[in-house]
Protein backbone atom coordinates (compact mmCIF):
# COMPACT_ATOMS: atom_id res chain seq x y z
CA UNK A 1 0.00 0.00 0.00
CA UNK A 2 1.31 3.30 -0.89
CA UNK A 3 2.06 6.14 2.22
CA UNK A 4 0.98 9.42 2.79
CA UNK A 5 2.27 11.41 -0.80
CA UNK A 6 2.60 15.09 -0.48
CA UNK A 7 3.41 17.21 -3.37
CA UNK A 8 5.41 19.01 -4.49
CA UNK A 9 8.69 18.03 -2.79
CA UNK A 10 9.82 21.54 -2.96
CA UNK A 11 8.66 25.12 -3.91
CA UNK A 12 10.43 28.61 -4.41
CA UNK A 13 7.91 31.50 -3.96
CA UNK A 14 7.97 35.01 -3.76
CA UNK A 15 7.39 37.32 -0.24
CA UNK A 16 3.41 38.20 -1.13
CA UNK A 17 2.80 35.47 -3.33
CA UNK A 18 0.54 31.75 -2.60
CA UNK A 19 1.31 28.56 -2.43
CA UNK A 20 -1.35 25.74 -2.44
CA UNK A 21 0.55 22.02 -0.88
CA UNK A 22 -1.04 18.84 -1.78
CA UNK A 23 -1.53 15.38 0.55
CA UNK A 24 -2.77 12.15 -0.13
CA UNK A 25 -3.48 10.10 2.46
CA UNK A 26 -2.92 6.01 3.54
CA UNK A 27 -6.45 4.11 1.70
CA UNK A 28 -8.58 4.01 4.35
CA UNK A 29 -7.32 7.24 6.40
CA UNK A 30 -10.13 9.29 6.95
CA UNK A 31 -8.33 11.77 9.08
CA UNK A 32 -5.51 14.42 7.50
CA UNK A 33 -3.09 16.72 10.06
CA UNK A 34 -0.84 19.63 8.70
CA UNK A 35 2.44 20.67 10.55
CA UNK A 36 5.21 23.55 9.95
CA UNK A 37 8.69 22.68 10.94
CA UNK A 38 11.51 25.23 10.91
CA UNK A 39 14.82 24.18 11.17
CA UNK A 40 16.01 23.17 14.57
CA UNK A 41 12.45 23.17 16.44
CA UNK A 42 9.50 20.23 16.40
CA UNK A 43 6.80 20.40 14.03
CA UNK A 44 4.02 22.76 14.72
CA UNK A 45 0.63 21.53 14.50
CA UNK A 46 -1.72 23.83 12.03
CA UNK A 47 -5.01 22.04 11.35
CA UNK A 48 -6.38 18.11 11.87
CA UNK A 49 -9.03 17.24 9.65
CA UNK A 50 -11.46 14.65 10.00
CA UNK A 51 -14.31 13.28 7.67
CA UNK A 52 -14.16 16.25 5.71
CA UNK A 53 -14.45 18.80 8.57
CA UNK A 54 -11.98 21.07 10.37
CA UNK A 55 -11.38 19.10 13.96
CA UNK A 56 -8.48 21.02 15.21
CA UNK A 57 -6.59 24.39 14.95
CA UNK A 58 -3.04 25.68 15.51
CA UNK A 59 -1.59 28.81 16.71
CA UNK A 60 -1.24 30.06 13.00
CA UNK A 61 -2.68 33.09 11.70
CA UNK A 62 -6.15 33.14 9.25
CA UNK A 63 -3.73 33.36 6.13
CA UNK A 64 -3.02 29.10 6.44
CA UNK A 65 -6.32 27.57 5.62
CA UNK A 66 -6.87 23.84 4.51
CA UNK A 67 -9.55 21.96 2.97
CA UNK A 68 -10.49 18.35 3.09
CA UNK A 69 -12.02 16.85 -0.31
CA UNK A 70 -13.99 13.97 -0.56
CA UNK A 71 -11.73 11.26 -1.16
CA UNK A 72 -10.02 12.18 2.09
CA UNK A 73 -6.87 14.32 0.31
CA UNK A 74 -6.01 17.32 1.29
CA UNK A 75 -4.87 21.00 0.73
CA UNK A 76 -3.22 23.51 2.70
CA UNK A 77 -3.12 26.90 1.35
CA UNK A 78 -0.89 29.83 2.53
CA UNK A 79 -1.36 33.26 1.25
CA UNK A 80 0.03 36.85 1.19
CA UNK A 81 3.74 34.42 2.01
CA UNK A 82 5.97 35.70 4.67
CA UNK A 83 9.65 34.99 4.71
CA UNK A 84 9.19 33.65 7.56
CA UNK A 85 7.02 31.21 6.19
CA UNK A 86 9.70 29.47 4.62
CA UNK A 87 9.96 25.72 6.18
CA UNK A 88 9.12 22.02 6.09
CA UNK A 89 5.34 21.31 5.59
CA UNK A 90 4.38 17.98 6.76
CA UNK A 91 1.48 16.00 6.69
CA UNK A 92 -0.08 13.14 8.12
CA UNK A 93 -3.02 11.20 7.85
CA UNK A 94 -4.45 8.48 10.66
CA UNK A 95 -7.31 6.18 10.76
CA UNK A 96 -9.17 8.34 12.97
CA UNK A 97 -8.88 11.90 15.30
CA UNK A 98 -6.83 9.83 17.87
CA UNK A 99 -5.08 7.31 15.72
CA UNK A 100 -1.68 6.95 15.40
CA UNK A 101 0.05 9.43 12.83
CA UNK A 102 1.54 8.18 9.46
CA UNK A 103 3.73 11.08 8.09
CA UNK A 104 4.80 12.39 4.34
CA UNK A 105 7.99 13.26 3.34
CA UNK A 106 7.27 16.83 3.64
CA UNK A 107 7.31 20.03 1.13
CA UNK A 108 9.93 22.28 1.58
CA UNK A 109 9.29 25.49 0.92
CA UNK A 110 10.98 28.22 0.03
CA UNK A 111 10.20 32.06 0.49
CA UNK A 112 12.23 34.74 -1.30
CA UNK B 1 -1.83 23.59 25.83
CA UNK B 2 0.34 20.97 27.09
CA UNK B 3 3.89 21.28 27.63
CA UNK B 4 6.16 18.15 26.22
CA UNK B 5 10.18 18.64 27.11
CA UNK B 6 12.56 16.22 25.55
CA UNK B 7 16.03 15.43 27.20
CA UNK B 8 18.88 15.61 26.72
CA UNK B 9 18.50 17.66 23.57
CA UNK B 10 22.29 16.61 21.74
CA UNK B 11 23.63 13.39 22.38
CA UNK B 12 26.98 12.10 21.05
CA UNK B 13 27.79 8.37 21.53
CA UNK B 14 30.38 6.09 20.05
CA UNK B 15 29.11 3.00 18.04
CA UNK B 16 27.99 0.32 20.38
CA UNK B 17 27.17 2.13 22.84
CA UNK B 18 23.63 2.05 24.82
CA UNK B 19 21.79 5.17 25.14
CA UNK B 20 18.57 6.79 27.24
CA UNK B 21 15.65 9.60 25.28
CA UNK B 22 13.26 11.13 28.06
CA UNK B 23 9.87 12.91 26.91
CA UNK B 24 8.26 14.67 30.07
CA UNK B 25 4.71 16.04 29.32
CA UNK B 26 2.23 18.11 32.18
CA UNK B 27 -0.83 16.58 31.36
CA UNK B 28 -3.09 13.19 30.73
CA UNK B 29 -2.59 12.38 26.92
CA UNK B 30 -4.67 10.19 24.87
CA UNK B 31 -2.00 8.91 22.96
CA UNK B 32 2.27 9.17 22.40
CA UNK B 33 4.27 7.99 19.83
CA UNK B 34 7.94 8.23 19.40
CA UNK B 35 9.58 9.32 15.95
CA UNK B 36 13.52 9.54 14.33
CA UNK B 37 13.85 12.20 11.39
CA UNK B 38 16.72 11.23 9.27
CA UNK B 39 18.61 13.69 7.69
CA UNK B 40 16.44 14.15 4.42
CA UNK B 41 13.42 15.36 6.73
CA UNK B 42 11.37 12.70 6.94
CA UNK B 43 10.15 11.28 10.14
CA UNK B 44 9.72 7.40 10.53
CA UNK B 45 7.22 5.94 12.84
CA UNK B 46 9.26 4.14 15.84
CA UNK B 47 6.57 3.71 19.34
CA UNK B 48 2.62 4.23 19.22
CA UNK B 49 2.71 3.43 23.14
CA UNK B 50 0.19 5.36 25.22
CA UNK B 51 1.12 3.15 28.05
CA UNK B 52 3.49 0.26 28.65
CA UNK B 53 6.18 -1.45 27.30
CA UNK B 54 7.23 -2.11 23.94
CA UNK B 55 10.31 -3.76 21.81
CA UNK B 56 11.75 -3.54 18.12
CA UNK B 57 15.10 -4.87 17.70
CA UNK B 58 17.82 -2.79 19.44
CA UNK B 59 14.81 -0.32 20.37
CA UNK B 60 12.38 -0.41 23.23
CA UNK B 61 10.30 2.43 24.76
CA UNK B 62 8.54 2.39 28.54
CA UNK B 63 5.33 4.97 28.97
CA UNK B 64 4.52 5.84 32.46
CA UNK B 65 1.37 7.65 31.81
CA UNK B 66 0.58 7.92 35.81
CA UNK B 67 3.41 9.74 35.67
CA UNK B 68 3.54 11.52 32.39
CA UNK B 69 6.58 10.46 31.33
CA UNK B 70 7.89 8.00 28.18
CA UNK B 71 11.88 6.79 27.83
CA UNK B 72 12.83 5.49 24.41
CA UNK B 73 16.08 2.90 24.85
CA UNK B 74 18.53 2.35 21.91
CA UNK B 75 20.93 -0.27 22.95
CA UNK B 76 24.05 -1.51 20.69
CA UNK B 77 23.76 1.87 18.61
CA UNK B 78 24.88 2.00 15.18
CA UNK B 79 24.84 5.37 13.02
CA UNK B 80 22.58 4.71 10.91
CA UNK B 81 20.23 5.81 14.32
CA UNK B 82 22.19 9.81 13.78
CA UNK B 83 19.28 11.35 13.28
CA UNK B 84 16.66 13.64 15.27
CA UNK B 85 14.42 11.63 17.48
CA UNK B 86 10.84 13.37 18.76
CA UNK B 87 8.07 12.19 20.94
CA UNK B 88 4.80 13.48 20.10
CA UNK B 89 1.67 13.57 22.65
CA UNK B 90 -2.35 14.16 21.32
CA UNK B 91 -4.24 15.27 23.84
CA UNK B 92 -8.01 16.49 24.58
CA UNK B 93 -8.59 19.71 23.93
CA UNK B 94 -11.85 21.65 24.69
CA UNK B 95 -14.58 21.67 22.47
CA UNK B 96 -13.85 17.82 21.29
CA UNK B 97 -10.46 18.29 19.56
CA UNK B 98 -7.43 16.29 19.91
CA UNK B 99 -3.96 18.60 19.17
CA UNK B 100 -1.20 16.60 18.49
CA UNK B 101 1.62 18.40 20.37
CA UNK B 102 5.90 17.49 19.72
CA UNK B 103 8.14 18.28 21.97
CA UNK B 104 11.61 20.19 20.58
CA UNK B 105 13.25 16.74 19.78
CA UNK B 106 17.39 14.74 20.99
CA UNK B 107 19.59 15.08 18.20
CA UNK B 108 21.80 12.24 18.21
CA UNK B 109 25.15 11.84 16.06
CA UNK B 110 26.58 7.92 16.54
CA UNK B 111 30.31 8.17 15.52
CA UNK B 112 32.14 4.71 14.25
Amino acid sequence: DAGVTQSPTHLIKTRGQHVTLRCSPISGHKSVSWYQQVLGQGPQFIFQYYEKEERGRGNFPDRFSARQFPNYSSELNVNALLLGDSALYLCASSLKQNSPLHFGNGTRLTVT
Amino acid sequence: GIQVEQSPPDLILQEGANSTLRCNFSDSVNNLQWFHQNPWGQLINLFYIPSGTKQNGRLSATTVATERYSLLYISSSQTTDSGVYFCAVLWYAAGGSYIPTFGRGTSLIVHP
